[in-house]
């Protein structure tokens, strides 16, 4: 089970506006900051948004982060068939020690 | 451009030992903390192992007293002892380096290394 909860799957078209959300506790996500990182079959993870809501240079603006609270959340508007790929959050957890990850979303691209 | 090359993985017995490296190029390697993130096949990430700048090394309760990571600067490279491996440990493993001393920003990581444990 992983520390910070993600559902398993998220869907849209083209034409919308994907949600994929991040529900931690205050010893994780409430008190630290929030990444985003995008995986495709295969390959290593890739950091996609960094302190909550920071794109790295090349990360296209549809993607964006926010964080509320012990939850965040990675916003995709307009998803293309090449965003498909799993999607996984992580934060520092002040009890653990260590960073924490999310179990991953799998998004589809209708 | 910064690199990180895993090497070391393959099959190990149960209760058995492997050793990973990870070549680092392309940046000050002594500058920044480096880590061990693995994955069960059909899984999610999981933290393994922490050195930073200055040695220390940090470990989550599943691995504590079984895996040793150090480094060498002068080599670039850092390093993952594994011992008494466990079926449960089959991952690949990545290293990956963070930045800003934030030990969840991740912002570079090595393409993976297959490690297998079973008799």
């Amino acid at each position: 089970q992983s520390v910070l909860s993600q559902a398993p799957s998220a869907s849209g078209t083209p034409g919308q506006r994907v949600i994929i959300s991040c529900s931690g506790s205050s010893s994780n996500i409430g008190r630290n900051y929030v990444y985003w990182y995008q995986q495709f079959p295969g390959t290593a993870p890739k950091l996609l948004i960094y302190r909550n809501n920071e794109r790295p240079s090349g990360v296209p603006d549809r993607f964006s982060g926010s964080k509320s609270g012990t939850s965040a959340s990675l916003a995709i508007s307009g998803p293309r068939s090449e965003d498909e790929a799993d999607y996984y959050c992580a934060s520092w957890d002040d009890s653990l020690r260590g960073p924490v990850f999310g179990g991953g979303t799998n998004l589809i691209v209708l | 451009e910064v690199q990180l090359v895993e090497s070391g993985g393959g099959l190990a017995q149960p209760g058995g030992s492997l050793r990973l490296s990870c070549a680092a190029s392309g940046f000050t390697f002594s500058s920044y903390d480096m880590h061990w993130v693995r994955q069960a096949t059909g899984r999610g990430l999981e933290w393994v192992s922490s050195v930073g700048i200055a040695g220390d090394t940090y470990y989550p309760g599943s691995v504590k007293g079984r895996f040793t990571v150090s480094r060498d600067n002068a080599r670039n490279s850092f390093y993952l002892q594994m011992n008494s491996l466990r079926a449960a440990d089959t991952a690949i493993y990545y290293c990956a380096r963070t930045s800003y001393g934030d030990y969840a920003y991740f912002d570079y990581w090595g393409q993976g290394i297959l490690v297998t444990v079973s008799s």
